[in-house]
């Protein structure tokens, strides 16, 4: 069956510009999470999303939201980008969340903004 | 705040020989760990894990020890081959929190 699915690939904005990444997840599976990463941070957890609803938030500025559709496919929108946001942004799926079941990553999407 | 912190940045291995990834945490409520394998341009690959009930898992070549007292998990992955040449990222999670927290990695060269 098909893998976690993330568009773009690579994205390069402008500061104060917002961007939407989009994530389709295995199919059958209902949570959806993101994860930011850095170089020298690791993955930072954004939030975990399970049949539509948010059940988990990471530590990051409002500037970051989120949804999940009822087909489980979810966006994530970064508003008023910052150069500090240039990161690969991870998402992954899994049938019920992390720590119940593997949860399975997406190639990600590189951010830069300039 | 890292909850989870794998000190080694970089480890070089000969090929055949064992390669030893570590990694802390100093949540006490962490219950599940996990590892996960990460090549360029690619995402992180769920590679083995372990509950807290168990002091080490063992999956083929890879073994993974914990040690809850001193908060410590360990990635042993015998014999090395080229192939496991990877960022390799430790992950920690707590029953029902529905998320993981990950360690900032460690590159493993394996040198045929």
């Amino acid at each position: 069956k098909a893998g976690v699915t993330q568009t773009p690939r690579y994205l390069i904005k402008t500061r104060g510009q917002q961007v939407t990444l989009s994530c389709s997840p295995i199919s059958g599976h209902r949570s959806v999470s993101w994860y930011q990463q850095t170089p020298g941070q690791g993955l930072q957890f954004l939030f975990e999303y399970f049949s539509e609803t948010q059940r988990n938030k990471g530590n990051f500025p409002g500037r970051f939201s989120g949804r999940q559709f009822s087909n489980s496919r979810s966006e994530m929108n970064v508003s008023t980008l910052e150069l500090g946001d240039s990161a690969l942004y991870l998402c992954a799926s899994s049938s019920q969340g992390f720590g119940v079941t593997e949860a399975f990553f997406g190639q990600g999407t590189r951010l830069t903004v300039v | 705040d890292q909850q989870v912190k794998q000190n080694s940045p970089s480890l070089s291995v000969q090929e055949g020989r064992i390669s030893i990834l570590n990694c802390d945490y100093t949540n006490s409520m962490f219950d599940y760990f996990l590892w996960y394998k990460k090549y360029p341009a690619e995402g992180p690959t769920f590679l083995i894990s372990i509950s807290s009930i168990k002091d080490k898992n063992e999956d083929g070549r890879f073994t993974v020890f914990l040690n809850k007292s001193a908060k410590h998990l360990s990635l042993h992955i015998v014999p090395s081959q080229p192939g496991d040449s990877a960022v390799y990222f430790c992950a920690a999670s707590e029953t029902g929190a529905n998320n993981l927290f990950f360690g900032t990695g460690t590159r493993l060269t394996v040198i045929p």
